[in-house]
């Protein structure tokens, strides 16, 4: 089975300052996707960041960008020029290519200081 | 607000009553999710529709479980004789499908506790 696994339950960043944040991946598939989720505190889950495994580049979305390392099967999210607002739980997820079963690890709750 | 939409928020319930937890999605979306997510961890998948068809089913899902979505709109999650162990928030969430697959909009989600 598929396993995603986020191995700093808690992060913290000055405001401003930029924050990487850790995810590896098991699996043995070569068609599949991974994300970034962001949850704020009782609000709803937002999709922070999305990568198709064929892709080769990193993708980027404003201040958020990721570093993916097919071979290490390693998705870290880093966020430039941290703001207040970016203070939230971030899960990593992965889907396969032929399901619409999102598998996420258990999260890393981020808070960022003034 | 056009977003997802679910209903109940909080669900309060002796063991062994039965509850139902109501989503509706996103209105031109034609896939819809449901996720359980306890504390201290990350959501769980349950099962997946595409329209009105049930297309994926987690193992999760015992046979207290059964979640419906009729005319391929609004859905319904039920879960009979309640134990202590399905306190979680129950999340909703719709997409439009392989255009920006994974790209889900959740819900705010429906707190179940039991009692």
């Amino acid at each position: 089975a598929q396993t995603v696994t986020q191995s700093q339950p808690e992060m913290s960043v000055q405001e401003a300052e930029t924050v990487t944040l850790s995810c590896t991946y098991d699996t043995s598939e070569s068609d599949y996707y991974l994300f970034w989720y962001k949850q704020p505190p009782s609000r709803q889950m937002i999709l922070v960041i999305r990568q198709e495994a064929y892709k080769q580049q990193n993708a980027t979305e404003n201040r958020f960008s990721v570093n993916f390392q097919k071979a290490a099967k390693s998705f870290s999210l880093k966020i430039s020029d941290s703001q207040l607002g970016d203070a939230a739980m971030y899960f990593c997820a992965y889907k396969e290519g032929g399901s619409e079963k999102l598998v996420f690890g258990k999260g890393t709750k981020l808070t960022v200081n003034p | 607000d056009t977003g997802v939409s679910q209903n109940p928020r909080h669900k309060i319930t002796k063991r062994g009553q039965n509850v139902t937890f109501r989503c509706d999605p996103i209105s031109e979306h034609n896939r819809l999710y449901w996720y359980r997510q306890t504390l201290g961890q990350g959501p769980e998948f349950l099962t997946y529709f595409q329209n009105e068809a049930q297309l994926e089913k987690s193992r999760l899902l015992s046979d207290r479980f059964s979640a419906e979505r009729p005319k391929g709109s609004f859905s319904t999650l039920e879960i009979q004789r309640t134990e202590q162990g399905d306190s979680a928030m129950y999340l909703c969430a719709s997409s439009v499908g392989q255009v920006r697959t994974g790209e889900l909009f959740f819900g705010e989600g429906s707190r179940l506790t039991v009692l």
